[in-house]
């Protein structure tokens, strides 16, 4: 099992540059999401999906796309790089966004380290 | 309002020892599910355990187990006899019904020789 495959695992951009981070798993979840992981501040949802077609906004949108057009894939889309948005991000997957249970749990993929000069 | 607060940003524990990692939660929902996650020097985040409101027993998995004091809202997660490879970041979060996980700033656990 693969589980969440994302890549490129780093990249550098200049400002003003776009780029799409990929994420694919092959478990069939219904959820996915990304996050953005910065020093001393936990992980923060950037956008989520409960499904093919179907996507919403986290607690920092701004600046990034997202689309679902298949069950396993979700990329992120930078439109026009920042430097505030250097950062490790992740993507994350489980069958559902809400079920409370410990069989609905994240599974992230290995990351991807940004920097944006 | 910070929902999951985890007070400890870094702790030194001698290998073999017993660890604790506080964190504590806000919620006025009955419902609600609570996990902790490892975050080696690698990058990946690893799940290490669950524990739901309504669970009578506190979680345990391995060498992991979970403190639920659920009048005080606090989910600590204890380490027993800890290992150099328990190095790490963990994250505590929590997710309600309905609701997104939110997460904890994190703690830097090393573990000395």
């Amino acid at each position: 099992n693969a589980g969440v495959t994302q890549t490129p695992k780093f990249q550098v951009l200049k400002t003003g540059q776009s780029m799409t981070l990929q994420c694919a798993q092959d478990m069939n979840h219904e959820y996915m999401s990304w996050y953005r992981q910065d020093p001393g501040m936990g992980l923060r949802l950037i956008h989520y999906s409960v499904g093919a077609g179907i996507t919403d906004q986290g607690e920092v949108p701004n600046g990034y796309n997202v689309s679902r057009s298949t069950t396993e894939d979700f990329p992120l889309r930078l439109l026009s790089a920042a430097p505030s948005q250097t950062s490790v991000y992740f993507c994350a997957s489980s069958y559902s966004k809400t079920v409370l249970s410990g069989a609905n749990v994240l599974t992230f993929g290995a990351g991807s380290r940004l920097t944006v000069l | 309002a910070q929902k999951i607060t985890q007070t400890q940003p870094g702790m030194f524990v001698q290998e073999k020892e017993a660890v604790t990692l506080d964190c504590t939660y806000d919620t006025s929902d009955p419902s609600y599910g609570l996990f902790w996650y490892k975050q080696p020097s690698s990058g990946e985040m690893i799940f290490l355990i669950y524990q739901g409101s309504y669970d009578q027993q506190n979680a345990t998995e391995g060498r992991y187990s979970l403190n639920f004091q659920k009048a005080r809202k606090s989910a600590n997660l204890v380490i027993s006899a800890s290992q150099l490879g328990d190095s790490a970041m963990y994250f505590c979060a929590m997710r309600e019904v309905g609701y997104q996980l939110i997460w904890g700033a994190g703690t830097k656990l090393i573990i000395k020789p």
